[in-house]
């Protein structure tokens, strides 16, 4: 168990709509990024946050948005779905230091896995 | 090099083969090079964190060396075992404010028994 949480696991909707992914980092982690992976794909960055604020984007299409809140959890927005959204949307969180090392690993949740019908 | 590239792609070895791979990424501006193992219907999990010019690290029968100058990395494993099959990634932090993470392709693994 990463600590990192996500929901839903599973999420299966039609084209035009719009879903939010949640993710909830590590307690203390103050990074949180959003991955996509597709089918046979690797894993495509879309953005970061760090303390709330957005820190670095990907290739993020302009369909999507995201925000990380006061209490560091964060939510992934997709809207206008299309088919070739389907894929596996992973969170992952990062200290930027860990009792005075700083390290950097992320610590990846189990997926919510997005299927457009 | 602008992009994290890993190589081979994949690969199938018998088991109690030893095998490596590469992690090439951009050199400038490095910050740490992560090595995370991937297997099947799970989440990436990290092996090494490697932050030095020349940095080892060792795990059990797998390591890792680091060439920040040069921007590689190798990734060793040896005596492989089935329970190794999985694709192992790399991921290139560079500096600048705060660790923008890039990751390969990675590398599929496949231990024959």
């Amino acid at each position: 168990d990463s600590g990192v949480t996500q929901t839903p696991k599973h999420l299966i909707t039609a084209t035009g709509q719009r879903v939010t992914l949640r993710c909830s980092p590590r307690s203390g982690d103050l990074s949180v990024y959003w991955y996509q992976q597709s089918l046979d794909q690797g894993l495509q960055f879309l953005i970061q946050y760090y303390n709330g604020e957005e820190r670095a984007k990907g290739n993020i299409l302009e369909r999507f948005s995201a925000q990380q809140f006061p209490d560091l959890h964060s939510e992934l927005n997709l809207s206008s779905l299309e088919l070739g959204d389907s894929a596996l949307y992973f969170c992952a969180s990062s200290a930027t230091r860990l009792a005075g090392v700083r390290t950097g690993e992320l610590f990846f949740g189990e997926g919510s896995r997005l299927t457009v019908l | 090099i602008l992009n994290v590239e890993q190589s081979p792609q994949s690969l199938h070895v018998q088991e109690g083969d030893s095998t490596n791979f590469t992690c090439s990424f951009p050199s400038s501006n490095f910050y740490a090079l992560h090595w995370y193992r991937w297997e099947t219907a799970k989440s990436p999990e990290a092996l090494f964190v490697m932050t030095l010019n020349g940095d080892e690290k060792k795990k059990g029968r797998i390591s890792a060396t680091l060439n920040t100058k040069e921007g590689y990395s190798y990734l060793y494993i040896k005596g492989s075992q089935p329970e190794d099959s999985a694709t192992y990634l790399c991921a290139s932090l560079r500096s600048g404010g705060y660790q923008k993470v890039t990751f390969g392709t990675g590398t599929k693994l496949q231990v024959i028994p």
